[in-house]
């Protein structure tokens, strides 16, 4: 099946700076990606929609200057969370939809976890 | 506004048992409803997509049903296992392709 790899799987960093995280799909091409945030104990919400060659769609209540994405390449979307705060810990999943999907289901890659101190 | 709604008290059923979890929705008129399984510390994986006009769906020992009337999705484990033990999420498609609103997740615990 479709194989989604997100890196670093853990990240810790200090209030103020910006962190990227990388979302790949590996065996398959994505022209449009989803990044997602998942507090403790709570459900994935979803932040943007990231497509490939053209800018982010983002959520309602996301801000885009904070939570920049990049779809470079039809295999990679990356997230930068810029000046980090520790209301930001949190953990991010990306998803990617099958190729050439008759139905909806979303591959997830492994998700990563963000501590900001 | 859109609502899903899963038990968010844990689960905790005996081996061997059959598990239900429930997914109920309002204000929502889904095309699809998509049940996935989380391990602590792990992105989900899919398990079964149903559709509007299917009342049935049967993977192996997992069994979905989708009552849209009562607009809600049971989700059944028969002869559960304490490797069926993790989180269960159910997902609706949003108002665009691909676009999943989640619940809150059941966890369930299978003791041996």
């Amino acid at each position: 099946g479709a194989v989604v790899s997100q890196h670093p799987s853990r990240v810790i960093c200090k209030s103020g700076t910006s962190v990227k995280i990388e979302c790949r799909s590996l065996d398959f091409q994505a022209t449009t990606m989803f990044w997602y945030r998942q507090f403790p104990k709570q459900s994935l919400m979803l932040m943007a929609t990231s497509n490939e060659g053209s800018k982010a769609t983002y959520e309602q209540g996301v801000e885009k200057d904070k939570f920049l994405i990049n779809h470079a390449s039809l295999t990679l979307s990356t997230l930068t969370v810029t000046s980090a705060h520790p209301e930001d810990s949190s953990f991010y999943i990306c998803s990617a939809p099958p190729p050439r999907g008759a139905s909806y289901e979303q591959y997830f890659g492994p998700g990563t976890r963000l501590t900001v101190t | 506004s859109q609502k899903i709604e899963q038990n968010s008290e844990a689960l905790n059923i005996q081996e061997g048992k059959t598990a239900t979890l429930t997914c109920n929705y309002t204000n929502y008129s889904p095309a699809y409803l998509q049940w996935y399984r989380q391990d602590p510390g792990r992105g989900p994986v899919f398990l079964l997509l149903i559709r509007e006009n299917e009342k049935e769906k049967r993977k192996e020992r997992l069994k979905v049903t989708f009552d849209t009337t009562l607009k809600q999705s049971l989700f059944h484990i028969t002869a559960s296992q304490p490797a069926d033990s993790a989180t269960y999420l159910c997902a609706l498609v949003g108002d665009s392709s691909y676009k999943l609103i989640f619940g809150s997740g059941t966890r369930l615990l299978v003791r041996p």
